[in-house]
């Protein structure tokens, strides 16, 4: 089965450079979420996008934007990077359409490794 | 790939015995919780789920618990395989469209021969 697609799977910058993240849902799913991993840590919530438009938000600093595009792809757009930033990026998606046994169960795709040097 | 988990709580067990993998959540409003699987440098595997009007559901080789009274969640892995090895999540959520996951720590399953 299609899973959620990311890229790219590593990415490396420099202090103060700008970095785009993509994340490609499931088929026919129409929400995306976007976490940050740490070392050690458990996934951290930073936005969710249903059907193109924001749903929630949550500890995504003001540096980092996203959107979701007409073909539910969505984008992660990180400026002014920090090394604070370094961490794995993951994206999820659900279908929330009402159809399926369980719509709010979120698929995760491979994350994106993020090295800020 | 970056290894998840360095300080996370360690449970080792022996190929064959059963697991039990313990979690608490802290919104007493949450109505649906999700455990995961996270191999080293690979992204959240979804293993079961269940919802709070629900004390217990079973899947293949593993089985979850959910105790509202004291919020704690457990999941139960039979006959723990060596592929079983990785840190499992515990994830709860208030459903909703778009409704975000909130994860409790992580804990590292180690499965021995």
């Amino acid at each position: 089965a299609a899973g959620v697609i990311q890229s790219p799977r590593h990415l490396i910058k420099e202090k103060r450079e700008t970095a785009t993240l993509k994340c490609y849902p499931i088929p026919r799913h129409d929400t995306v979420y976007w976490y940050q991993q740490g070392p050690g840590q458990d996934p951290q919530f930073l936005i969710s996008f249903y059907e193109k438009m924001q749903s929630d938000k949550g500890s995504i600093p003001d540096r980092f934007s996203a959107q979701q595009f007409s073909d539910y792809h969505s984008e992660l757009n990180m400026s002014s990077l920090e090394l604070g930033d370094s961490a794995l990026y993951f994206c999820a998606s659900s279908s929330n359409r009402g159809g399926g046994v369980n719509p709010d169960t979120q698929y995760f795709g491979p994350g994106t490794r993020l090295t800020v040097l | 790939g970056e290894s998840v988990g360095l300080h996370l709580p360690t449970l080792s067990v022996q190929e064959g015995d059963n697991s039990i993998i313990n979690c608490a959540y802290s919104n007493s409003a949450s109505d649906y919780f999700i455990w995961y699987k996270q191999e080293s440098g690979k992204g959240p595997q979804f293993i079961i789920d269940i919802r709070s009007n629900m004390d217990k559901r079973q899947g293949q080789r593993v089985t979850v618990l959910l105790n509202k009274t004291v919020k704690h969640l457990s999941l139960q892995i039979a006959a723990t395989q060596p592929g079983d090895s990785a840190v499992y999540f515990c994830a709860e959520i208030l459903t909703g469209t778009a409704s975000k996951l909130t994860f409790g720590t992580g804990t590292r399953l180690q499965v021995t021969l």
